[in-house]
This record gives C-alpha cells, sequence and structure tokens, in this order.
C-alpha cells in the first residue's frame, strides 16, 4: 500500500522569505500523480499544485514550485515570497493513475505553517 | 459559479441520534467522497462513490452509510453506531480519469454530545 510521509509538524518562515515543506511516499507504482493542498484558518480545502509523475519537469504555480525527485520518492513544495495569507495546513497527497480504489487520494498528516510579519 | 456545498456548517447532536450530512456538487463531476478530518490527522476515506447508485467503503466506514441517487448529490449519514462522531467532514469530488483531482466543499464540524 502506498504511504505519504510529512516529516515536519510546524514550520515558520519570515514574511517575504522562502520556506520548503517536505513530503516523501513510498510506492511501487511508476505512474501516479502527487499533489499539494493548502488548507487555512477557514478549513476549506484547497488545492495548490499538482504534478504527474511521468513528466520532468517541476510544475510552477505562481510563488508555489514543487521538487519532485522520482527516484528519491520525495514531492517538496516551496513557497517565495511568503505573504501573511499563507499561513496554513499543508497536505501532501498521493494519487494512482491506475482506476478503481487505487485512484484515491492519500494524504500526508500535514504540515502547519505560520508566517511571521 | 460551479463548486461543492456542505450545509450546515455547524451540526450539533445528541448522542444515540443519526444525523446527515448533505454534500452537493455542480461541476459534473463523476466521482465522490467524503472525509473525516480530526485534530493532528491528515483525511481519512469514509465513503466513495464513482458513479450514480454504486458507492464503496473507505478506510474508516463503520458507523457511517451514504446514498447515491443523483450525480450531484452525495450524503453521509453518521448512525449512532459510530463511537467518536465529533469531528470535522469534508465533501470531495473529481472526475474519474485523467489527473483525477479532487475539489473540497467548505466542511461541516459536527459536535455529538
Amino acid at each position: 500500500a502506498q504511504t505519504v510521509t510529512q516529516s515536519q509538524p510546524e514550520m515558520s518562515v519570515q514574511e517575504a522569505e522562502t520556506v520548503t515543506l517536505s513530503c516523501t511516499y513510498d510506492t511501487s507504482e511508476s505512474d501516479y500523480y502527487l499533489f499539494w493542498y493548502k488548507q487555512p484558518p477557514s478549513r476549506q480545502m484547497i488545492l495548490v499544485i499538482r504534478q504527474e509523475a511521468y513528466k520532468q519537469q517541476n510544475a510552477t504555480e505562481n510563488r508555489f514550485s514543487v521538487n519532485f525527485q522520482k527516484a528519491a520518492k520525495s514531492f517538496s513544495l516551496k513557497i517565495s515570497d511568503s505573504q501573511l495569507g499563507d499561513a496554513a495546513m499543508y497536505f501532501c497527497a498521493y494519487r494512482s493513475a491506475y482506476g478503481g480504489s487505487q485512484g484515491n487520494l492519500i494524504f500526508g498528516k500535514g504540515t502547519k505553517l505560520s508566517v511571521k510579519p | 459559479d460551479g463548486g461543492i456545498t456542505q450545509s450546515p456548517k455547524y451540526l450539533f447532536r445528541k448522542e444515540g441520534q443519526n444525523v446527515t450530512l448533505s454534500c452537493e456538487q455542480n461541476l459534473n463531476h463523476d466521482a465522490m467522497y467524503w472525509y473525516r478530518q480530526d485534530p493532528g490527522q491528515g483525511l481519512r476515506l469514509i465513503y466513495y462513490s464513482q458513479i450514480v447508485n454504486d458507492f464503496q467503503k473507505g478506510d474508516i466506514a463503520e458507523g457511517y452509510s451514504v446514498s447515491r441517487e443523483k450525480k450531484e448529490s452525495f450524503p453521509l449519514t453518521v448512525t449512532s453506531a459510530q463511537k467518536n462522531p465529533t469531528a470535522f467532514y469534508l465533501c470531495a469530488s473529481s472526475f474519474a480519469g485523467g489527473l483525477g483531482e479532487q475539489y473540497f466543499g467548505p466542511g461541516t464540524r459536527l459536535t455529538v454530545t
């Protein structure tokens, strides 16, 4: 079974600085998708960024980018120019490219990010 | 506007009562999901449905039931058999194929006393 591990329960960053959140996963599959979700204090889960495993190029969405290391099974999220609104829980998630129940999302336990003004 | 709605935002019930949480989507998504979130935990899958009139148990289905009579709706019933029902419940939906990224509703906070 696949697992997702976020080893940093809490992180802190100064406003305008850069922070990297770690995520590792375990799978024997070669084709899958990876996601980062943000959950602010409102508790609404928001999709931040996605990565297809077959793509070598790291995904980027404005100030958010990932470092996808397939061989190392690592999928870290980098937030540049951190803003107060980035303060939230961040969840890493894995999804198999195969159908059925294998296609369900598997979440890590999350990293709580604080942004200091 | 397309999206997922959950109602109510806060729900209070007495022990021994069944309660139904609503989830509706107008994104034309095939699949719908229910998750439970507890403090310090990630999201745990309760039930999911990939097509109308069909659904499967997730990792923590005991004490819960669902129905999928319409594509747009996937209500979750928390029964009196659920031992620790107080939690935050999130509904999500997605297309069945491709990236299948899930989009979430705003959640329902259920408190049972």
